[in-house]
Parts: structure tokens; C-alpha cells; sequence
């Protein structure tokens, strides 16, 4: 089924420890998305791609790296997690923002 | 820089009677405006857009939202719904200068029998 990937659907990290969550995508879109959803907040924007090889900075970037090797791999990671960094992560894609986004089913990730 | 508020934070309705949310955003130009829906433990999904011209734009699952420039809103309506309907609706805007989703807080629906 097309779509957007995630991995993995739940995570519990004890703080300081690192990782990276994966977001694929087989719809050959352009642009990439990780977005945070917290309670009362919405989605904010971590980090995004407008095409291989390119990142940028979004809204809540502090504490968070992103690579795009491949157009159809987008990858968050967090070198030293924090308490602060419990949050649903959601990944999206998009051929360009006026279609809209197609989203992943996201990755809750708790830090202990 | 673009922003869209949702002043409702949770809404409840009975089953079969119409909904309205609201949203009110904040952009320089014709905004491109999305409403998106999010059910428990899912991602989003994309109910409908507004781009231009016809400013009664229709939606999947029988949502529609209307354009009002005059009072800066992009309101969700359904005249009737089901218990299927109960989920988080978010607004968006779009920024053509980087191709970013900006959203709303979301509103929390909930139906009742």
C-alpha cells in the first residue's frame, strides 16, 4: 500500500540514550515533515526536507537531528533524549504543499 | 508568518445534529487553507481544501467548510453527524515560501448518543 512508514510505533528511552525514527515513503514526494503533537499544542514542526539531500529547521529543532540520504527515507534522531522530548511524533510527506501531506501513523516515544 | 487559531478546544454534539468548527487564520495573501482529521491513535487525514475561486468547498464524509475573507475564518461544517465523526480536527495554512504546514491547536469532538 502507498503511504508513509513509520518505525517504530512505540519507543520507552531512559534519559540521555539516543535514537532515530524512521519515516519512509514510496509516493516519490518532493518534500519531507517530522512534526511533535502535544496536548494542547498541535503539530509543531521539527525538521523538514524539500528534496534529497536537503534539511532545514522547522519550529522546535533544538535537541534533534535529521538526515535524507535517499528521497524516500527522512530520519529524526535524538542524540540525548530528555523528558522534554515525550511526545507523539508524526512524519509527512508531500509532491509540494498545495496538495496537502500525506501522513505516517506516527511513534509515541516516552523518555524516562 | 501565517497562523490559524481554533478558539473551541472541545466540542461536544448528539448524534445526527450539525456541526460547526471554527477557524480563523492569519496570512498576508489568499491563503491556502486545510482542515484535517485525527482519529485515536491514527495520523492525519486530509478532509478538504481551499485553494481559490468557489469559496463552499466540499470535503470527504460529507464535511464542507466555507471561506469567509471578510471574517479571516474557514469554518467545518456537517449537517448531520455520526458516531464515526468523534476525533481531533485540526486547521492548516499553507506558506508557499517553504511548502510548511502550519496548524492549528485542534478541537476535540465528541459525540453523544
Amino acid at each position: 500500500n502507498a503511504g508513509v512508514t513509520q518505525t517504530p510505533k512505540f519507543r520507552v528511552l531512559k534519559t540521555g540514550q539516543s535514537m532515530t525514527l524512521l519515516c519512509a515513503q514510496d509516493m516519490n514526494h518532493e518534500y519531507m515533515y517530522w512534526y511533535r503533537q502535544d496536548p494542547g499544542m498541535g503539530l509543531r514542526l521539527i525538521h523538514y526536507s524539500v528534496g534529497e539531500g536537503t534539511t532545514a529547521k522547522g519550529e522546535v529543532p533544538d535537541g534533534y537531528n535529521v538526515s535524507r540520504l535517499k528521497k524516500q527515507n527522512f530520519l529524526l534522531g535524538l542524540e540525548s533524549a530528555a523528558p522534554s522530548q515525550t511526545s507523539v511524533y508524526f512524519c509527512a510527506s508531500s509532491r509540494g504543499g498545495s496538495y496537502g501531506y500525506t501522513f505516517g501513523s506516527g511513534t509515541r516515544l516516552t523518555v524516562v | 508568518a501565517q497562523s490559524v487559531t481554533q478558539p473551541d478546544i472541545h466540542i461536544t454534539v448528539s448524534e445526527g445534529a450539525s456541526l460547526e468548527l471554527r477557524c480563523n487564520y492569519s496570512y498576508g495573501a489568499t491563503p491556502y487553507l486545510f482542515w484535517y482529521v485525527q482519529s485515536p491513535g491514527q495520523g492525519l487525514q486530509l478532509l478538504l481544501k481551499y485553494f481559490s475561486g468557489d469559496t463552499l468547498v466540499q470535503g470527504i464524509k460529507g464535511f464542507e467548510a466555507e471561506f469567509k475573507r471578510s471574517q479571516s475564518s474557514f469554518n467545518l461544517r456537517k449537517p448531520s453527524v455520526h458516531w464515526s465523526d468523534a476525533a481531533e480536527y485540526f486547521c492548516a495554512v499553507i506558506d508557499f515560501g517553504n511548502e510548511k504546514l502550519t496548524f492549528g491547536t485542534g478541537t476535540r469532538l465528541t459525540i453523544i448518543p
